[in-house]
């Protein structure tokens, strides 16, 4: 079964440095996406950035990159130059891809607590 | 572009009654995924409706049901709600296998 493990509950950052958060998955599928998503304090959810299993190069938006290691089963994001508005909850997620069916169901796992602080 | 619409924004309800949430996926995603969140489960998926088909569906009881329509747009319904159905439901629209998934901003249901 797909299984996503956020070990960081809780993580500072000082306004204008880089900070790593990270995220390690599980499955036995050979074809996957993967996500990250950010949940300020309203409650909704804002996707920052995708990774597909097969895609050769680590993925960037801006000031989000992923930090991808297919052997090691992890996603990292990396925030650089993190701003006042970056404190927020972040979600790791997945998606199985099958050769057939699959659908677009993501397992999440349970989220940092980023603090951005001056 | 719109992006996800979820309505009501939040809600209370009884033990007891049932609840009807709705969610407009963004122009051309046919894909409508619906989630759970609580403090002490995290984000749960309860289904997915992909072209007004049921395409996969979570761990939760028959009191939690889901359609969809021709324009895509979906809803859920909660009957016979329990205390702990209060959560925040989030609704997703993509396409199929796309490489971005986006949310509404969720309904805060509260049950008492």
């Amino acid at each position: 079964a797909q299984k996503i493990t956020q070990t960081q509950p809780g993580m500072f950052v000082q306004e204008k440095e880089a900070v790593t958060l990270d995220c390690t998955y599980d499955t036995s599928d050979p074809s996957y996406g993967l996500f990250w998503y950010k949940q300020p304090s309203s409650g909704e959810m804002i996707f920052l950035i995708y990774q597909g299993s097969y895609d050769q190069q680590n993925a960037t938006e801006g000031r989000y990159s992923l930090n991808f290691q297919k052997a090691r089963k992890s996603a990292n994001l990396v925030i650089s130059a993190s701003q006042l508005g970056d404190s927020a909850m972040y979600f790791c997620a997945m998606r199985e891809e099958p050769f057939t069916g699959g659908g677009n169901k993501l397992t999440f796992g349970t989220g940092t607590q980023l603090k951005v602080e001056l | 572009k719109a992006g996800v619409t979820q309505t009501p924004r939040y809600l209370i309800k009884t033990r007891g009654q049932q609840v009807t949430l709705s969610c407009s996926p963004i122009s051309g995603h046919r894909s409508v995924s619906w989630y759970q969140q609580t403090p002490g489960q995290g984000l749960q998926f309860l289904f997915e409706y992909f072209s007004e088909t049921q395409r996969n569906k979570g761990n939760f009881p028959g009191r939690f049901s889901g359609r969809q329509f021709s324009n895509s747009r979906s809803e859920m319904n909660v009957s016979t709600l329990e205390l702990g159905d209060s959560a925040l439901y989030l609704c997703a629209s993509s396409r199929d296998r796309g490489t971005e998934a986006f949310f509404g901003q969720g309904t805060r249901l509260t049950v008492v």
